[in-house]
């Protein structure tokens, strides 16, 4: 069965550059999450969408955005990185409600 | 504001022995989902299993299987048939507003328990 697909899996980058990570939900999935994970740590929400509409809000930084396209992927973009941004990031994605399937995580490191 | 408490840092138990993985949750709302997720070395997110506030049955999954206590508002993971591959960490998190097994809500998780299998 078809997952959820999030690029790039690994990001290195260095302090005030910008990120972008992108994510593509399971097919037909109308409802798509933004998480953060920081090292040793449990991930925390950042933001959703449902059908292109940005549907909750977490503690996401004003320095990052985001946003669901006309195919359902989505993407969040990330400016003045700073060194507290390392972390795993999760997109997860559901269909009607039901469950919150995860993809493989972008780990990213600014240095 | 709700609330997840995962108690047991780390867990250890023997290969093909069951164990038990506590979480306690605390919310005002009396429609709620509860999962659990496996998060191996590798980093991924693996879904579990998943309790509707208003399943009247503990929710089963081959191996996985939920102790649901309502009054009690715990959520206990248990897992039979231990296997080496079982060793990861696990995460219960909620979901406020579910209805009938479906929320646009996010997920809440709790700290997580270290699961290590031996031989």
């Amino acid at each position: 069965a078809a997952g959820v697909i999030q690029s790039p899996r690994h990001l290195i980058k260095e302090k005030r550059e910008t990120a972008t990570l992108k994510c593509y939900p399971i097919p037909r999935h109308d409802t798509v999450y933004w998480y953060q994970q920081g090292p040793g740590q449990d991930p925390q929400f950042l933001i959703s969408f449902y059908e292109k509409m940005q549907s909750d809000k977490g503690s996401i930084p004003d320095r990052f955005s985001a946003q669901q396209f006309s195919d359902y992927h989505s993407e969040l973009n990330m400016s003045s990185l700073e060194l507290g941004d390392s972390a795993l990031y999760f997109c997860a994605s559901s269909l009607e409600g039901v469950g919150q399937y995860f993809g493989p995580g972008t780990r990213l490191t600014v240095t | 504001a709700q609330k997840i408490t995962q108690t047991q840092p780390g867990m250890f138990v023997q290969e093909k022995e069951a164990v038990t993985l506590d979480c306690t949750y605390d919310t005002s709302d009396p429609s709620y989902g509860l999962f659990w997720y496996k998060q191996p070395s590798s980093g991924e997110m693996i879904f579990l299993i998943y309790q509707g506030s208003y399943d009247q049955q503990n929710a089963t999954e081959g191996r996985y299987s939920l102790n649901f206590q309502k009054a009690r508002k715990s959520a206990n993971l248990v897992i039979s048939a231990s296997q080496l591959g079982d060793s990861a960490m696990y995460f219960c998190a909620m979901r406020e507003g579910d209805a009938g097994g479906t929320s646009y809500g996010k997920l809440t998780f709790g700290q997580g328990t270290i699961l290590t299998v031996h031989p």
